[in-house]
């Protein structure tokens, strides 16, 4: 089955520091792959995707998310950490183009320490 | 550009009351909508896709006559919630596929909390 792994429900970092979100899916063809970010009662926000060529993707707010085919992984990086970043973070992915329906991951929740 | 707007953002109403939530593509046509629902710390659940001009369709154990999706141009989709119960009370967020250029990605909307009582 389709299915896209957070394997972090809860991560803490301190500000400034890096930052790095896993994410994981399961499936054989190259999908077409997301981060979004959502604040406490609001909608989601595209951080960044992935759909083909270079394989390290920038995105806004100074993240970057790399895609690795080897380990069906797309983790989500930042090289250092504000305050503002504490939020909810979804891995989403499109497996099947015809469609368009995201897959979401489970979610990290976010905390940054002063 | 692409931003999606949801109305209303908030909505209380009654027990065995409809409820009509609004999602427009402002500054491109989306032939396809989505609409979610999310509990509170959880991920988000895929309750049915709309395309412009046909039945909307559903995900498994998604009541459609319950949650009366209508796609009626290129820039609405709207969901009814029908006779809503205490358990209805969700988080409802609808997106729009914008696909231009090679890239297919949804746009979502700031969601509508919405209370039954």
């Amino acid at each position: 089955a389709q299915s896209v792994t957070q394997p972090d429900i809860h991560i803490t970092v301190s500000e400034g520091a890096s930052l790095e979100l896993r994410c994981n899916y399961s499936y054989g063809a190259t999908p077409y792959l997301f981060w979004y970010v959502q604040s406490p009662g609001q909608g989601l926000q595209l951080l960044l995707k992935y759909f083909s060529g270079d394989t390290l993707v920038q995105g806004i707010k100074g993240f970057e998310a790399e895609f690795k085919r080897s380990q069906s992984s797309f983790n989500l990086r930042k090289p250092s950490v504000h305050w503002s970043d504490a939020a909810e973070y979804f891995c989403a992915v499109v497996f099947s183009s015809n469609t368009g329906k995201l897959i979401f991951g489970q979610g990290t929740t976010l905390q940054v320490k002063p | 550009g692409a931003v999606v707007s949801q109305h209303p953002s908030r909505v209380i109403c009654k027990s065995g009351t409809s409820v009509k939530i609004e999602c427009r593509s402002l500054d491109f046509q989306a032939t396809t909508m989505f609409w979610y629902r999310q509990f509170p710390k959880q991920s988000l659940m895929l309750m049915a896709t709309s395309n412009e001009g046909s039945k909307a369709t559903y995900e498994q154990g998604v009541e459609k006559d319950k949650f009366l999706i209508n796609h009626a141009s290129l820039t609405l989709s709207t969901l009814t919630v029908t006779s809503a119960h205490p358990e209805d009370s969700s988080f409802y967020i609808c997106s729009a596929r914008g696909v231009a250029g090679g890239s297919d990605t949804q746009y979502f909307g700031p969601g509508t909390r919405l209370t039954v009582l």
